[in-house]
């Protein structure tokens, strides 16, 4: 079964440090999300993405956050300058078009020290 | 706006025994989505079912059942006979059916089965 697969599964990060999560949606899709979950709470919309361009985002997504589609097949979240309020699970998802189910990855759980 | 409400924090069951999660929501529109996702232990959300506001009927899946009433905006979902591999966390999401249809999840239901 097609999968979404991100990488990395866990990665460490001082504070005030860019990082960048990567994510390869499954190849038809069209529709791309980024999720957060801090632990022990919900999860949260960040950022849906579709034609190259964001289409809705949280408060959440502030300017610290930004979004690309480099090379057709990844899809990255990217954060300037790490807080320690990052720290959380983050998802990628993708749809296939709309009404249609998500698939989401398995998740690159961020620690920011 | 819209939400989604899992008034059970946490459940405790013995294995064997049936248990159902709640999930109550909120919305304007007319035309949506709900749906139940798993988290395990090790952290990945596992979809289990999508359902349209449209589709009123039970929906049953081996051991999973939904139930879903929109007289009373809930999407309840009860496993039968749980087993110990049950263990999670269940989240109850809503979707609009418009625009990119984010997701609106609730704030889960964490369910301990013990043998």
């Amino acid at each position: 079964e097609p999968e979404v697969t991100q990488t990395p599964s866990h990665q460490v990060t001082q504070m005030g440090q860019e990082v960048i999560l990567r994510c390869v949606p499954i190849s038809n899709h069209l529709y791309f999300y980024w999720y957060r979950q801090i632990l022990g709470q919900k999860v949260e919309f960040l950022v849906s993405f579709y034609n190259n361009e964001i289409s809705e985002k949280s408060e959440i997504f502030d300017d610290q956050f930004s979004v690309e589609r480099p090379d057709g097949s990844n899809f990255t979240l990217k954060i300037r300058s790490t807080k320690l309020e990052d720290s959380a699970m983050y998802f990628c998802a993708s749809s296939e078009r709309e009404g249609a189910g998500y698939t989401f990855g398995s998740g690159t759980r961020l620690t920011v020290v | 706006a819209q939400k989604v409400t899992q008034a059970q924090t946490e459940i405790s069951v013995v294995e064997k025994e049936d248990v159902t999660l709640d999930c109550v929501y909120e919305t304007r529109d007319t035309t949506y989505y709900l749906f139940w996702y798993k988290q395990p232990p090790s952290g990945e959300l596992v979809f289990l079912i999508r359902r349209n506001s449209f589709d009123e009927q039970n929906e049953i899946s081996g051991r999973y059942s939904w139930n879903f009433q929109k007289s009373t905006s809930s999407f309840n979902f009860t496993i039968t006979a749980s087993q110990v591999v049950d263990s999670a966390v269940y989240f109850c999401a809503l979707s609009d059916s418009t625009g990119f249809q984010k997701l609106v999840f609730g704030t889960g239901t964490r369910l301990l089965v013990s043998p």
